[in-house]
């Protein structure tokens, strides 16, 4: 997707290993989010930055942390992997949610074992 | 939980024919926007509509707003095979950082 790139596309790890996935956008937007998708659950909101150094909780952030040391990184860190946290993770951007609606990355597919 | 929630859940058609969806939700909120979903890719925003508008158009696709029943719906009109993707509506609620999105409908358009 223009602007916005995640990495890795793919990845398995091992239970209790630490992960990080990376989303790195162009478009110099202040707001970055991390959702995971699962079936029967849509998208859920892992964390959100509305600045560098800037992050915030959402729904389903245990377990998880994350990092803004550049308007244009995001960083989400799994601290020890678990089964559970199998699934599909999308980087998001925006800028003014109330005009503009989200840019999402391509997707993260990430499977513990 | 404050996600919206689509109807059906899967919606199969022919080609040429018109897909409706339908978005339930549960809060007060400054928009709301649809979203499209290609199997293995991330979500492509489609639209967004203010809570003061009711209806809005953009190209085959019409999406009206009825902020008293607390629903939207998702109109496309004339529908083709590439329309065949996951559709999923996000509200964007009073007070909130982030949108939440729904489960989506999985749309099948049969040529």
């Amino acid at each position: 997707d223009a602007g916005i790139t995640q990495s890795p596309r793919h990845k398995v790890t091992e239970t209790g290993t630490p992960v990080t996935l990376r989303c790195h956008q162009t478009e110099n937007h202040r707001y970055m989010y991390w959702y995971r998708q699962d079936p029967g659950h849509g998208l859920r909101l892992i964390h959100y930055s509305y600045g560098v150094k800037d992050t915030d909780k959402g729904e389903v952030s245990d377990g998880y942390s994350v990092s803004r040391s550049k308007t244009e990184d995001f960083l989400l860190t799994l601290e020890s992997a678990t089964s559970s946290q199998t699934s599909v993770y999308f980087c998001a951007i925006s800028e003014l949610k109330e005009n503009y609606g989200y840019t999402f990355g391509s997707g993260t597919r990430l499977t513990v074992v | 939980s404050q996600q919206g929630e689509e109807d059906p859940q899967a919606l199969s058609i022919q080609e040429g024919e018109n897909a409706t969806m339908n978005c339930s939700y549960k809060t007060s909120i400054n928009n709301l926007q649809w979203y499209r979903q290609n199997s293995g890719r991330g979500l492509v925003h489609l639209i967004l509509i203010r809570s003061n508008e009711r209806e809005k158009h953009s190209g085959r696709l019409r999406v009206t707003l009825d902020t008293s029943k607390k629903s939207s719906s998702l109109l496309i009109t004339a529908s083709r095979a590439a329309d065949t993707a996951s559709y999923f509506c996000a509200t964007d609620d009073i007070g909130a950082n982030n949108l939440f999105f729904g489960t989506g409908t999985r749309l099948t358009v049969i040529p």
